[in-house]
């Protein structure tokens, strides 16, 4: 079956810019989780959702980020006024609840100029 | 909080070679532990994994052992192919706020099969 997917692949965007990124989870999955990874490191934590609810934004660096999951399925992280040290992939993972296996998607990688 | 420190690569090994790649975490309570890898171009793969203290996980040839008393997660593979170059990542979950498992990575340890 279909697996994790996330769009774009690659973002690059100016500083200072608006910039959406989008993940698709697995069909069923109730949990999704945001990662971040910058260069030469491990993904780092940002949020997690069960259903439609962020149950731990602790990861969240700042208040320029935000992420939604609306209907419980599809979920876009926002970020506000991009800055160069934003730049890095962001990756999205889903699992069945939330004591399953993570499913990671391919990542969106950003470049913030 | 918790943490997982992995060796640093990059770590270049001939074919067939013997492969340790050395983990160690810091957690409190009864962590499960895991390998990751991320072949180029491609989303992050679970490996194996180990939920207790002794368990042995295994997958593809590769093998990690749960040492409890020494708090250690090491991956290792009795003979590297070159479709093994990857970067791995050691990773551990505890239950973060919100109930789930909460996972933290290593940094990552790049290994290169040369022919």
């Amino acid at each position: 079956g279909a697996g994790v997917s996330q769009t774009p692949s690659n973002k690059v965007t100016e500083k200072g810019k608006y910039v959406e990124l989008r993940c698709d989870p697995i069909s069923g999955h109730t949990a999704l989780y945001w990662y971040r990874q910058s260069l030469g490191q491990g993904p780092e934590f940002l949020i997690y959702f069960q259903g439609t609810g962020a149950a731990d934004d602790s990861g969240l660096p700042n208040d320029r980020f935000f992420a939604v999951r609306p209907e419980g399925s599809v979920s876009t992280l926002k970020i506000q006024r991009t800055e160069r040290g934003d730049s890095a992939v962001y990756l999205c993972a889903s699992s069945l609840n939330r004591d399953n296996e993570q499913f990671f998607g391919p990542g969106t990688r950003l470049t913030v100029l | 909080g918790d943490s997982v420190t992995q060796m640093e690569g990059p770590v270049t090994l001939s074919e067939e070679a013997f492969l340790t790649i050395n983990c160690t975490y810091t957690a409190t309570g009864y962590p499960s532990l895991f390998w990751y890898v991320q072949y180029p171009g491609e989303g992050l793969q679970l490996l194996l994994k180990a939920t207790k203290a002794d368990d042995k996980g295994s997958n593809k040839g590769f093998e990690a052992t749960y040492r409890k008393e020494t708090t250690s997660f090491h991956l290792e593979k009795g003979s590297v192919q070159v479709s093994d170059s990857a970067v791995y990542f050691c990773a551990l979950s505890g239950e973060g706020s919100g109930g789930y498992q909460k996972v933290t990575f290593g940094t990552g340890t790049k290994l290169q099969v040369i022919p």
